[in-house]
């Protein structure tokens, strides 16, 4: 069974839409993380959770809002897409910051085309 | 700065033959470095990882070198095969700074003939 699980895999939206990447983590690891990928820039780090609450917000623009609803869940709404946000997100899990290891576990991906 | 820099972008080696894949950082708080590979359509997965106060770790025919003074790192593929063909990124985190955020390289792809 997948242990982070990622919905949809493929999402094609238009610009100035808004989409929500899914992310649930059953690994039991409290700390969540998005990437994104793209040919421009490849695996760059976005946000990190710990505990639901944010530790880290790489990205430039409001226009990215990860929710936590629950402390396996992290998802990313995106609003006013452009095409420049064209990329695979990766969600990632790891046990807490302060915690003696840090490996982080990527989940399948979301790759989202923006026309 | 929180930088990680990584060589070759790409790189052929054949069957047998030892990859050498190198990374360098500036930011002194870094103090994790993992290796993960990603096959196409994939998404990345941890292969071997090391923190500093080992400058060698092994794992079958994977080795990190780690060079702390100079900061750098290096991943060695012993007996490359045609499976380990892949893409290749270096990363380091400041976890002692209660952030585990990972910086990436640019990533190296490698190619293993037979």
């Amino acid at each position: 069974d997948p242990k982070i699980i990622q919905k949809p895999k493929y999402l094609v939206a238009v610009t100035g839409s808004e989409k929500i990447l899914i992310c649930e983590q059953y690994l039991g690891h409290n700390a969540m993380y998005w990437y994104r990928q793209s040919a421009k820039k490849p695996l760059e780090f976005m946000f990190s959770y710990s505990y639901q609450k944010l530790m880290d917000n790489q990205t430039a623009s409001s226009r990215f809002q990860p929710q936590s609803s629950k402390k396996n869940h992290l998802d990313l709404q995106i609003t006013a897409l452009k095409p420049d946000d064209s990329a695979t997100y990766f969600c990632a899990s790891s046990r807490p910051p302060g915690h003696n290891y840090a490996e982080q576990f990527f989940g399948p991906g979301t790759r989202l085309t923006v026309l | 700065q929180q930088q990680v820099r990584q060589s070759p972008q790409s790189l052929t080696v054949w069957e047998g033959e030892t990859a050498i894949l190198n990374c360098s950082y500036e930011d002194s708080t870094f103090d994790y470095f993992p290796w993960y590979h990603q096959f196409p359509g994939e998404s990345p997965a941890l292969l071997i990882a090391i923190r500093p106060v080992s400058n060698k770790k092994e794992d079958g025919r994977f080795t990190i070198f780690f060079n702390k003074r100079e900061k750098k790192f290096s991943l060695h593929i012993a007996d490359s095969q045609p499976g380990d063909s892949a893409t290749y990124f270096c990363a380091a985190s400041a976890g002692n700074t209660g952030n585990y955020k990972y910086v990436f390289g640019a990533g190296t792809r490698l190619k293993v003939i037979a």
